[in-house]
């Protein structure tokens, strides 16, 4: 049973545009949620993370809104730009995982110029 | 600079071979994982380990197994590699602050087997 579910699977927005993933969970004890980005023929590498003890973080261009209530936690990509193409994981852990992050299924990002 | 390095890019083997994959990282973490990625199935936990010479079944263990004799290095191991097993392998190491510590993730190695 997946532990983290992601949508959409694929995604494709014009320059400018917002982009927005979002995902949802199950298991109230996860207590840490970070979003990776990972680019063609590279590993991914941490983007924004966020604590459920805040409904919001803003990076940049980046924004993590995160509801706790409804279990649920999207990515906001502002005035995308095609150098944001690329796969996007949600993830989620809590202390007692061992260090362990469940991650969702990925989005792959297209922005056309 | 924490760095996750992987021994090869690119491996390509036979059917029924013995295939070592191996991983060192570099910042003295705790947390080592090895996932496999295929095109619409997302990053698949393989095996971790939390310390030496432990190691805990991720979600996709079966044909696999792993070593971890010192702190620095994972290995990855498929014991007769099959068809099958053709994917991309990503290592990654997380630090002691987890579950908030930052996991990083090395280049990967895709491995064809024929």
């Amino acid at each position: 049973q997946q532990q983290v579910k992601q949508s959409p699977q694929s995604l494709i927005v014009q320059k400018g545009g917002i982009s927005i993933i979002n995902c949802a969970y199950e298991n109230t004890a996860f207590d840490y949620f970070p979003w990776y980005q990972q680019f063609p023929g590279k590993g991914p590498a941490l983007l924004i993370a966020i604590r459920p003890d805040v409904s919001e973080k803003k990076e940049g261009r980046f924004t993590i809104s995160f509801n706790k209530s409804a279990k649920q936690f999207s990515l906001h990509i502002m005035d995308s730009q095609p150098g944001d193409s690329a796969t996007y994981f949600c993830a989620a852990s809590t202390w007692s995982t061992l260090g362990r992050l469940y991650f969702g299924r990925g989005t792959q990002l297209t922005v056309w110029p | 600079d924490v760095k996750v390095t992987q021994s090869s890019r690119y491996l390509v083997k036979r059917t029924g071979e013995k295939v070592f994959l191996e991983c060192v990282q570099d910042m003295d973490h705790e947390n080592m994982f090895w996932y496999r990625q295929d095109p619409g199935l997302g990053l698949r936990l393989i095996y971790f380990s939390y310390d030496v010479k432990m190691k805990e079944k991720g979600d996709i263990p079966e044909g696999y197994s792993v070593s971890r004799e010192k702190k620095e290095r994972f290995s990855l191991i498929l014991e007769s590699a099959s068809t099958n097993q053709t994917s991309m392998y990503l290592c990654a190491s997380r630090g002691p602050r987890a579950p908030v510590a930052e996991a990083f993730f090395g280049q990967g190695t895709r491995l064809t087997v024929v």
